[in-house]
């Protein structure tokens, strides 16, 4: 079983939609977690860090439920500009790196 | 401008050939890495450097060769690769001795390098 595992999609959506994405994670010596963002051919991003609480940043929304072992990324009023593979990203104790899904890609369509 | 800068941006090798991809981070961090990104697979972790010392090699074959000469630069050295080889090489770097990557440190990528092993 990865890791870190992903519904590769993808995920069509109208300009303007709503969309979520989940991902779960297999190891609970899990430490942070992060939304990174790959466009095609460029290299990934930081999207944003996932809080416990829950954050939002503009039109982006992270949730982590450790109890469940999953994270969220929800995304309001989709744009073109919004199409793209986003990946999760977890950091484990003792580890000096990110391990990362496989990711989940985004097409939004006019 | 990008904070981590990697040349070549392609390349193209035989299998017989011995090649160098190179890694330059302008951030001041003190750890790189490098990962590997192939077709429809997640990245997958290659080598870890802290304080140019290395601290991980995730089981990578020994055609592959890393070198960090200082926090700054970072080498991969490629050496009878086969095509199954082909794929993205990223660097990345990030800040802090011994870089347990945390909600407020994480890693920048460089733009990667596009491998073709023919």
């Amino acid at each position: 079983r990865k890791e870190v595992e992903q519904d590769p999609g993808p995920f069509n959506v109208p300009e303007g939609a709503t969309v979520a994405f989940n991902c779960t994670y297999s190891n609970s010596a899990s430490q942070s977690f992060f939304w990174y963002r790959q466009d095609c051919r460029k290299e990934p991003k930081l999207l944003m860090s996932v809080y416990s609480s829950g954050n939002e940043d503009g039109r982006f929304t992270a949730q982590l439920n450790r109890a469940s072992q999953y994270i969220s990324l929800l995304i309001r009023d989709s744009k073109l500009s919004d199409s793209a593979t986003y990946l999760c990203v977890v950091t484990y104790t003792g580890r000096r790196a990110l391990t990362f899904g496989s990711g989940t890609r985004l097409q939004v369509q006019p | 401008e990008t904070g981590v800068t990697q040349t070549p941006r392609h390349l193209v090798m035989g299998m017989t050939n011995k090649k160098s991809l190179k890694c330059e981070q302008h951030l001041g961090h003190n750890a790189m890495y490098w990962y590997k990104q192939s077709a429809k697979k997640p990245l997958e972790l290659m080598f870890v450097y802290s304080l140019e010392e290395r601290v991980e090699n995730n089981s990578v074959p020994s055609r592959f060769s890393p070198e960090c000469p200082n926090s700054s630069h970072l080498f991969l050295h490629l050496h009878t690769l086969q095509p199954e080889d082909s794929a993205l090489y990223l660097c990345a770097s990030s800040q802090g001795p011994g870089s347990l990557v945390s909600r407020g440190n994480t890693i920048y990528f460089g733009e990667g390098s596009w491998l073709t092993v023919v």
